[in-house]
């Protein structure tokens, strides 16, 4: 069964935690990415990798971090610095220049 | 920057009825253009991807034409269903990146 798969689908985190969102694929897809939704608003690009360990910052980097030590997999931690957290989290993946596929989302909420 | 807007925000029409919605972007630069669709608290799945050589890709109900000289994209619904009721989001491929626009919310009344 292909797909991308994101974990959990709810997150909860407290003050100066950080917290790591999990994204899977399956389809042999070079291209992964994350993106964050807020309400009312279109996803903004967080980061983007186009080979395994490399990877490069989006619109807005600040406070998050990625590894990319798999093709598979594309782990995003969301640190202590991102001072607003709270919105739905978006990964996706794609051969280079084709269509891309979204994961379920993941929805994290500061406490 | 690119960037890219949709209008209307917001639709609502009642079943049968066919629609057109806007997509436009400031930077005819792009690879290609994709549609998507998102239900309530999912994530996004793919409709329609349009090259930037080609003018419009169809399926289904669904027709996407693009006029990259003067940056708009329309989504066009065919008979619409309460099922196609979610919101359509547009997305350019600028360089190595998607730019999204907010999106329409469409609902269909059965």
């Amino acid at each position: 069964d292909g797909g991308i798969t994101q974990s959990p689908k709810y997150l909860f985190r407290k003050e100066g935690q950080n917290v790591t969102l999990s994204c899977e694929q399956n389809l042999n897809h070079d291209a992964m990415y994350w993106y964050r939704q807020d309400p009312g608003q279109g996803l903004r690009l967080i980061y983007y990798s186009q080979i395994v360990n490399d990877f490069q910052k989006g619109d807005i980097a600040e406070g998050y971090s990625v590894s990319r030590e798999k093709k598979e997999s594309f782990p995003l931690t969301v640190t202590s610095a991102q001072k607003n957290p709270t919105a739905f989290y978006l990964c996706a993946s794609s051969f280079l220049t084709d269509t891309q596929y979204f994961g379920p989302g993941t929805r994290l909420t500061v406490l | 920057k690119q960037e890219v807007t949709q209008i209307p925000a917001a639709l609502s029409v009642p079943e049968g009825e066919n629609l057109v919605l806007n997509c436009s972007f400031t930077d005819s630069a792009i690879y290609n253009l994709q549609w998507f669709r998102q239900d309530p608290g999912k994530g996004l799945t793919s409709l329609l991807l349009i090259q930037s050589s080609q003018r419009e890709q169809t399926s289904g109900r669904l027709n996407a034409s693009l006029d990259k000289s003067s940056g708009r994209s329309t989504l066009y619904i065919a008979a619409s269903q309460p099922g196609d009721s979610a919101t359509y989001l547009c997305a350019v491929r600028d360089g190595q990146n998607f730019v999204f626009g907010p999106g329409t919310r469409l609902s269909v009344l059965p």
